[in-house]
């Protein structure tokens, strides 16, 4: 399966500023996807980022909180916007590597707000 | 919202063999199951999936029942290595809702 690598594993941020987190893939995806586990929480789908299109957001996600790049088949930024503590959690990106392979997951950025 | 519904939790005994359940009675025909685990602070890592026939590989074995709606993963010998929450999922894989949305889980306890 895909070996991803997540970039930065953690880091502590103030308040009011915004964090980039990089997703490197070792094989062209065409789907990836970026997901929030809030503490002591499931995984929640943040976006889905097809290489050449804009992401597609779900309920209760936008744009402007969780800027999304996806420049090429391999690398995928999500941006966490004007951070508060509420934004504290783990931010994983996964790919789809095809029907027999199903979803691969990165180990996650584990972001905290002070 | 998830389309499976789960345990909230389960113990097993070391060496026995832990049998997950899942309901997904509203899953598609062209809808897998797929089961995945996230041990404690790491990435979801992959078992099994399965689309209408019984499936094994080296980690577990799925069995789906005959009309689809529910579905139990079997971990033949399970340590304490598996603790973990094991997640049961259906998905379109290649079709417009091909995503994984994860439910609340199983957080499976091996007992030593």
């Amino acid at each position: 399966s895909a070996v991803i690598s997540q970039k930065p594993s953690r880091d502590i941020c103030q308040r009011g500023t915004s964090l980039t987190i990089q997703c490197q893939v070792d094989s062209q995806v065409t789907m990836m996807f970026w997901y929030r586990q809030q503490p002591g929480q499931s995984l929640t789908l943040i976006a889905t980022a097809n290489q050449g299109s804009e992401a597609t957001y779900e309920s209760g996600f936008v744009i402007d909180k969780f800027p999304i790049s996806r420049p090429n088949l391999t690398f995928s930024t999500l941006t966490v916007s004007n951070m508060s503590p509420e934004d504290s959690s783990i931010y994983l990106c996964s790919v789809a590597r095809g029907q027999d392979y199903g979803y691969t997951f990165g180990s996650g950025t584990r972001l905290t707000v002070v | 919202d998830a389309k499976t519904t789960q345990p909230t939790s389960m113990d097993c005994a070391e060496g026995r063999a832990a049998n997950l359940p899942c309901n997904h009675s509203t899953i598609s025909g062209n809808e897998y199951v797929y089961w995945y685990r996230q041990i404690h602070s790491q990435g979801p890592q992959y078992i099994i999936h399965g689309l209408k026939n019984n499936e094994t590989n080296e980690m577990a074995s799925l069995i789906i029942t005959e009309d689809r709606k529910s579905s139990t993963l079997i971990l033949p010998h399970a340590t304490l290595r598996d603790t973990a929450v094991y997640y049961c999922i259906v998905t379109n894989y290649g079709g417009a809702t091909n995503k994984l949305i994860f439910g609340t889980g199983t957080l499976l306890a091996v007992q030593p």
